[in-house]
């Protein structure tokens, strides 16, 4: 069965500093892969998606970037974060085929920006 | 452009009673609807979902109904538990600008059962 791995779980990072989230998806092959922003008590933002390795595509111009080294491996990063990118951190799969598919949550990052 | 529009937000209801969000949709080309639950601090988890070529599906105490003449699709929840409460939130299928499937999401519903 496919399974999905979002780390670290909490994160606390000083205004300024740099971040890393990293997703890791397994037992599927050439999944769509998304990251998405949930600010507190709200809905789903669509930070970006890619379809396949180094092809990303962002949603929202933002201080963030995204990477995908490997099929299954999809970073999100900052050089320098803001107050503003506190929230939850959520990645997502979906299988990459015609027609609508769900698409599959991690556990989340928590970051808080001090 | 592509929206989902979710009500209501915020809905309370007794522990045996039934619930009902609704959701409409703008894209007439949209052919899957996904609904989720999300618990307070946890991932959404895919609850029920329903394509467009099907009106009803069921499982178990959950339901979802569409019309897509309306675009409309709307998620019934009999017997309501406790464990029941959450945040709830309808998608419908869309397209990213290079063809590739995407969901668009509606702003959320918070789900209360009270004993």
């Amino acid at each position: 069965s496919q399974t999905i791995h979002q780390w670290p779980a909490t994160l606390v990072q000083p205004v300024g500093s740099p971040l890393s989230l990293e997703c890791t998806v397994e037992g599927t092959s050439n999944p769509n892969l998304y990251w998405y922003r949930q600010a507190a008590g709200r809905g789903l933002q669509l930070l970006f998606y890619s379809v396949g390795i180094g092809q990303i595509s962002s949603e929202v111009p933002q201080n963030l970037s995204a990477s995908r080294p490997q099929d299954r491996q999809f970073i999100l990063s900052s050089k320098k974060l803001l107050l503003s990118d506190s929230g939850f951190y959520l990645c997502a799969w979906s299988v990459r085929t015609a027609g609508g598919q769900p698409q599959h949550f991690g556990d989340g990052t928590r970051l808080s920006i001090l | 452009g592509e929206n989902v529009e979710q009500h209501p937000s915020t809905l309370s209801v007794q522990e045996g009673d039934s619930a009902v969000i609704k959701c409409t949709y703008s894209d007439s080309a949209s052919n899957y609807f996904p609904w989720y639950k999300q618990e307070l601090g946890k991932r959404p988890q895919l609850i029920i979902d329903i394509r467009s070529n099907v009106g009803e599906k069921k499982d178990q105490r959950i339901a979802v109904t569409l019309n897509k003449t309306a675009k409309h699709f709307s998620l019934h929840i009999t017997e309501t538990q406790p464990e029941d409460s959450a945040v709830y939130f309808c998608a419908a299928s869309g397209r990213f600008s290079g063809g590739y499937n995407k969901l668009i999401f509606g702003a959320g519903t918070r789900l209360a059962v009270h004993p």
